[in-house]
């Protein structure tokens, strides 16, 4: 199986800063990594797919980068309702799995 | 606009069988593959199985394989969890999702078993 690290487990962050989270696969996966935002009692919503395709409707301030086994989420300027837990996913092969989560909280 | 459904979920007691549906719409059902996903409380997604868009073939995890079966009615729009030999573990919010990269996601169905 392969395993998606996702670093820093939780970050807290000024309004306007730069934030970056990480995930890391255990083998290469080209680039069949997507990236969500979950909002306490509310599903998963996709905003990357493709490793740096972003989804309909997502706010260009979101963007993913990376390739193989190293992938990160930027967000460009951090506002209150970026206040989420972030999870990177692989679709590569199966069993699909899902990363830890980066809990993301506003100074 | 894409729309997935869940119903279903519930309580049940350990040992017990349950079906969640999960209707869809906004989208050419049978050209997708579809997904299950669960998350227990406190807890990050977890994925629970898939099925391919002519429903030919199904990936599950290894945590439900062998208890849980995943079907679908393409002439229904409609994507079925079937629960077998449930365990108090498999409490969770089940999702249903559009194929394997997840681009929509129901609301969820709440499935407790305790």
């Amino acid at each position: 199986d392969i395993q998606m690290t996702q670093s820093p487990s939780s970050l807290s962050a000024s309004v306007g800063d730069r934030v970056t989270i990480t995930c890391r696969a255990s083998q290469g996966i080209r680039n069949y990594l997507a990236w969500f935002q979950q909002k306490p009692g509310k599903a998963p919503k996709s905003l990357i797919y493709a490793a740096s395709s972003l989804q309909s409707g997502v706010p260009s301030k979101f963007s993913g980068s990376g390739s193989g086994t190293d992938f990160t989420l930027t967000i460009s300027s951090l506002q209150p309702d970026d206040s989420a837990t972030y999870y990177c996913q692989q679709y590569n092969s199966y069993p699909l799995t899902f990363g830890g989560g980066t809990k993301v909280e506003i100074k | 606009e894409v729309q997935l459904l869940e119903s279903g979920g519930g309580f049940v007691q350990p040992g017990g069988s349950l079906r969640v549906s999960c209707a869809a719409s906004g989208f050419t059902f049978s050209n997708y593959a579809m997904s299950w996903v669960r998350q227990a409380p406190g807890k990050g997604p977890e994925w629970v199985g898939s099925i391919t868009g002519r429903g030919e073939s199904t990936y599950y995890a290894d945590s439900v394989k062998g208890r849980f079966t995943i079907s679908r009615d393409n002439s229904k729009n409609t994507l079925y969890l079937q629960m077998n030999s449930l365990r108090v573990e498999d409490t969770a919010v089940y999702y249903c999702a559009k194929d394997i990269m997840m681009d929509y996601w129901g609301q969820g169905t709440l499935v407790t078993g305790s």
